[in-house]
């Protein structure tokens, strides 16, 4: 199976910060790669795919970047809806796996 | 709009089975595939399988592989994913999830707990 790996556990942020959370594949997983925000009690919110698609309805201040085992999602300006969990997913393969997840916290 | 309605929450004991059921509306659930994942209290989520609607065809992951079938109901837009020989560890939310290798959208989730 492919491990997902996520760095940090978990952030401590202010509105307007920028932030970046890396995933990082244990083999090449050519940009087959989703994101997704996860708020308590909430289901799942698909963010973006490919590495770097931003899923229709998702603000522009999300973005994704990376190739080959390395990924990256950034949220350029926090904002208060955006405190939550970020989990990433690799779809290259099944088992489909995903990180531990990002806790972003105030 | 789309969405996906799973059942209520379920105690099962252990060894026994359980059964989750996921309504789609507002999308052709016919074109559609459904997956399941899984998640324990601080744990990751875990997927579980997928059935592709149309044609019924399913894949499992491996270590669920004998204890899980996925099913659909065309009739009534209804996924649903059955889980036989139940142990403590199988306690977790369940979820129901439309897309094909992405989690397009998401069922409310189920809590299953196994408890004797």
């Amino acid at each position: 199976d492919i491990q997902m790996t996520q760095s940090p556990s978990s952030l401590s942020a202010s509105v307007s910060d920028r932030v970046t959370i890396s995933c990082r594949a244990s083999q090449g997983i050519s940009n087959s790669l989703a994101w997704y925000q996860h708020k308590p009690g909430k289901a799942p919110k698909f963010l973006l795919y490919a590495a770097s698609r931003l899923e229709s309805g998702v603000p522009s201040r999300f973005s994704g970047s990376g190739s080959g085992t390395d990924y990256t999602l950034t949220i350029s300006s926090l904002q208060p809806e955006d405190f939550a969990t970020y989990y990433c997913q690799q779809y290259y393969t099944t088992p489909y796996t995903f990180g531990q997840g990002t806790k972003v916290e105030i | 709009q789309m969405q996906l309605v799973q059942s209520g929450p379920e105690v099962k004991k252990p060894g026994t089975s359980m059964k989750v059921s996921c309504k789609a509306s507002g999308f052709t659930f016919s074109n559609s595939a459904m997956q399941w994942v899984r998640q324990a209290r601080g744990q990751r989520l875990e997927w579980i399988g997928w059935i592709v609607v149309g044609s019924g065809s399913t894949k499992y992951a491996q270590k669920f592989q004998e204890r899980v079938t996925i099913t659909r109901d065309m009739s009534t837009s209804t996924a649903s994913m059955e889980l036989s020989s139940l142990r403590s560890e199988d306690t977790a939310v369940y979820y129901c999830a439309a897309g094909s290798g992405t989690f397009d959208f998401w069922g409310q989730g189920t809590l299953v707990t196994v408890s004797s």
